[in-house]
């Protein structure tokens, strides 16, 4: 398996303008989820998918964030519209059903995203 | 929600010291606790993990030991290298769900 896949790896944008980040879980992981990563939060976990379901999405920091999966091998993150705030690296990561490897996060190589 | 405290932020170590990473957790449903790896522009990787029915795991030169009781848990690394300079998160997750929350990080410097 080539592990999570995310893009697009950078993205530059102008405050306003919708942003969307793509995620590919590991074929086989039940299990999805976003977080965000800065200096001064370290990683937070946004929200994070069961079986395509989403299970809590209390991470989510305001409505302008949004996040879908429509299928087992297919997730999106959206920013509408998009803040300098916002700027900091996302990662998705994926996880095995529950059992001997519960838990374990595989990450993707995250997508920086710069709010200009 | 499960807090997870972690300490220092940074620590600088001669090469060949041992170097120790602490972090305390608040939710007692918790009982998975791993730790991760990040090097510079890198995605974090899984080092070693922990659960709560034993108290201390070894791998090599790293190993992970667990106190239920005063919920803390520590990341021991002996005989430090260059190679182990990063940033490295502690985490937790209560026991039958997947949510995994992450301590702030340690930047780890190795001096050779």
């Amino acid at each position: 398996d080539a592990g999570v896949i995310q893009s697009p790896r950078h993205e530059v944008t102008e405050m306003g303008q919708e942003v969307t980040l793509r995620c590919k879980p590991i074929s086989g992981h039940d299990y999805l989820f976003w977080y965000r990563q800065t200096m001064m939060r370290g990683l937070e976990l946004l929200i994070y998918f069961n079986n395509n379901v989403p299970i809590d999405d209390s991470g989510m920091p305001e409505d302008r964030f949004s996040a879908k999966m429509p299928n087992a091998s297919f997730s999106t993150l959206k920013i509408q519209p998009s803040e300098p705030r916002d700027s900091a690296v996302y990662f998705c990561a994926s996880s095995p059903p529950a059992g001997a490897g519960a838990n374990v996060l595989t990450f993707g190589a995250g997508s920086r995203l710069t709010v200009l | 929600g499960e807090n997870v405290e972690q300490h220092p932020s940074t620590l600088s170590v001669q090469e060949g010291d041992s170097a120790v990473i602490k972090c305390t957790y608040s939710d007692s449903a918790s009982n998975y606790f791993p730790w991760y790896k990040q090097e510079l522009g890198k995605r974090p990787q899984l080092i070693i993990d922990i659960r709560s029915n034993v108290g201390e795991k070894k791998d090599q030169r790293i190993a992970v030991t667990l106190n239920k009781t005063a919920k803390h848990f520590s990341l021991h690394i002996t005989e430090t290298q260059p190679e182990d300079s990063a940033v490295y998160f502690c985490a937790a997750a209560p026991g039958g769900y997947q949510k995994v929350t992450f301590g702030i990080g340690t930047k780890l410097q190795v001096i050779p």
